[in-house]
């Protein structure tokens, strides 16, 4: 029983490439996040989902896209990487109230 | 949108000793969670706490939605509390997609 798991685990891209991150969940949850955090700045909520084949824009979702075809997966794309995109990039997943998240994606853009 | 500010932004403790956080929010919230960061990076969820007081081991929590603040007390605080404490709110409506809005948090450090 992994739980919540990212892949990768550290990412370093240059300015322009693209890049998916993958979110993968054995909990049978039906919400899905991404959540972005930068130093000093808490987590910020970038997409959503409510159940498969559903996304939702959260707070700071310009310059990346999401899918989520399966239930237990939730994709974050990022079609032309930036240097502002350099941050840890966390998932989390939630049947209601609670949220439990992956460990995390470490991605740098130079 | 919804404001979360945490206090005090840092934290130096002995171990053994005790210390409250403090989070207040803006708006009236469905949602109020707490969540430990330890310092490898994995975000723990400690509390769900909208209203009343929970307690958790050596952690306790204690949110009063009238006056719009939480509470999270941790007593005999050991080294592996380090690490920096979140709280997490979503805003009242009348529905719910249980998106969070996170406080910048507080980082604890306990020294041995």
């Amino acid at each position: 029983n992994a739980g919540v798991t990212q892949t990768p685990k550290f990412r370093v891209l240059k300015t322009g490439q693209s890049m998916t991150l993958l979110c993968a969940q054995d909990m049978n949850h039906e919400y899905m996040y991404w959540y972005r955090q930068d130093p000093g700045m808490g987590l910020r909520l970038i997409h959503y989902s409510v159940g498969e084949g559903t996304t939702a824009k959260g707070e700071v979702p310009d310059g990346y896209n999401v899918s989520r075809l399966k239930k237990q997966n939730f994709l974050l794309g990022l079609e032309s990487a930036a240097p502002s995109q350099t941050s840890v990039y966390f998932c989390a997943t939630g049947r209601t109230y609670e949220q439990y998240f992956g460990p995390g994606t470490r991605l740098t853009v130079t | 949108g919804i404001q979360v500010e945490q206090s005090p932004p840092d934290l130096i403790l002995q171990e053994g000793a005790n210390s409250t956080l403090r989070c207040n929010f803006s708006d009236s919230v469905n949602n109020l969670q707490w969540f430990h960061q330890n310092p490898w990076g994995q975000l723990i969820n400690l509390f769900y706490i909208p209203s009343g007081t929970k307690q958790n081991g050596r952690l306790s929590a204690t949110t009063v939605a009238t006056e719009r603040y939480s509470l999270l007390y941790i007593s005999s605080s050991q080294t592996t509390d380090s690490g920096v404490y979140f709280c997490a709110v979503e805003p009242y409506s009348g529905g719910s997609n249980y998106k969070l809005t996170f406080g910048k948090g507080t980082l604890l450090t306990v020294n041995p």
